[in-house]
């Protein structure tokens, strides 16, 4: 079916500790994977995103990476700050024109 | 560049009353998308609107919502004869040509 798996739902990292998330999608023909970071009682806001024509995109202290072959894409952050706290949804751009979004994952850094 | 506005921020209402929402895309973004958001859950596409035309909606829409963008500039998404569970914040998001799309701060519904 139409749907994207993201894993984990919570994480906890320590300042300036790298944090990682993954996905999986299940349409091949998707093309395009955004990230989004979404603070408590605000809209999500982009962050990164990456197409199937590359296999990684890097922005600063974000990074993400992508394997069409296995269908998974993940988001990298390093040196986590305590502003990184947030959550962040991943999302993959379906036939039709349609975004399908993951279940979210928590992030939490401690400092 | 003033980013996606929506309006109102919050709404409070009863079971069985209408409810509309607005949405104001950034400035020439000519698709507009709303999703429904729930409680520990990713955005859910609704419906999607390429200048005025609606080009694709969910078939998890319920016929009581139905969606406007009249001059192909602001949206308006209604609810009729709400329930219980369309209490959600709905998010109104654009993009220009592009599969970029960018969102505003949402609608939290609350149904009593």
């Amino acid at each position: 079916g139409e749907n994207v798996e993201q894993h984990p739902s919570t994480l906890s990292v320590q300042e300036g500790d790298s944090a990682v998330i993954k996905c999986t999608y299940s349409d091949s023909a998707s093309n395009y994977f955004p990230w989004y970071k979404q603070e408590l009682g605000k809209g999500p806001q982009l962050i990164i995103d990456i197409r199937s024509n590359v296999g990684e995109k890097k922005d600063q202290r974000i990074a993400v990476t992508l394997n069409k072959t296995a269908k998974h894409f993940s988001l990298h952050i390093t040196e986590t700050q305590p502003e990184d706290s947030a959550v962040y949804f991943c999302a993959a751009l379906y036939t039709g024109n349609q975004f399908y979004f993951g279940t979210g994952t928590s992030l939490t850094v401690i400092p | 560049d003033t980013g996606v506005s929506q309006n109102p921020r919050h709404k409070i209402t009863k079971r069985g009353q209408n409810v509309t929402f607005r949405c104001d895309p950034i400035s020439e973004h000519n698709r507009l998308y709303w999703y429904r958001q729930t409680l520990g859950q990713g955005p859910e596409f609704l419906t999607y609107f390429q200048n005025e035309a609606q080009l694709e909606k969910s078939r998890l829409l319920s016929d009581r919502f139905s969606a406007e963008r009249p001059k192909g500039s602001f949206s308006t998404l209604e609810i009729q004869r709400t329930e219980q569970g369309d209490s959600a914040m709905y998010l109104c998001a654009s993009s220009r040509f592009s599969d970029t799309q960018y969102f505003g701060p949402g609608t939290r519904l609350t149904v009593l």
